[in-house]
């Protein structure tokens, strides 16, 4: 079973738009993690934000903002007002306990501003 | 330099061929690891080392041997590779091992087999 899901793969908005990228994830762990990277053309992987599983406290960062609810077991991610410079690859990944808390990334969601 | 550095950044080699990726990280981790990044796939964790000792071995085909020599070098050589594994190579470090340790990537080295 696919452990995280983000199932938009491709996104395209237009400057100064706000997108929302989903990820869902899937867990039998009470303590795990949950990460958001990005990937601009350059190829690198730039970490973004890290949550552990006991903190479901929503957190912005300037135009960024994270949505963590172990409810639905999300952990979505806002851009305000999008900027042709977050065109990149996103993925989610999750660290678990189990299996000795090995990350497991999503496939990833593109997104692309225009300007 | 800073962060973790990947050498060569493009690489094209025929099936015959040898050839290694050099990775080196500058931020004093203990714990390194290969992926595979193919089109349209998730990536594909391949080794890991902690304290140059190797923790993971993917199911990972012998043509690719990975090598560390300490904790701030990693190298992956290739051998006899398929068109297949055409993808890109990415290293990442952290601190120690997995968990809730952030993970810093390099710029990756991308691959085309002939």
């Amino acid at each position: 079973a696919q452990k995280v899901t983000q199932a938009q793969t491709e996104i395209s908005v237009v400057e100064k738009e706000d997108v929302t990228l989903d990820c869902v994830y899937e867990t039998r762990d009470t303590t795990y993690y949950l990460f958001w990277y990005k990937q601009p053309p350059s190829g690198e992987l730039v970490f973004l934000i890290r949550r552990n599983s006991f903190d479901e406290q929503n957190e912005i960062s300037g135009r960024y903002s994270w949505n963590f609810q172990k409810s639905t077991s999300s952990f979505n991610f806002t851009i305000t007002a999008s900027q042709v410079v977050d065109s990149a690859v996103y993925f989610c990944a999750l660290s678990e306990q189990t299996g000795g808390f090995k990350t497991i990334f999503g496939a990833g969601t593109r997104l692309f501003v225009k300007a | 330099e800073t962060g973790v550095t990947q050498t060569p950044r493009h690489l094209v080699m025929g099936m015959t061929n040898k050839k290694s990726l050099k990775c080196e990280q500058h931020l004093g981790h203990n714990a390194m690891y290969w992926y595979k990044q193919s089109a349209k796939k998730p990536l594909e964790l391949m080794f890991v080392y902690n304290f140059k000792e190797q923790t993971e071995n993917n199911s990972v085909p012998s043509r690719f041997s990975p090598e560390c020599p300490n904790s701030s070098h990693l190298f992956l050589h290739l051998h006899t590779l398929q068109p297949e594994d055409s993808a890109l190579y990415l290293c990442a470090s952290s601190q120690d091992l997995f968990g809730k340790e952030t993970q810093y990537f390099g710029p990756g080295t991308r691959l085309l087999v002939l």
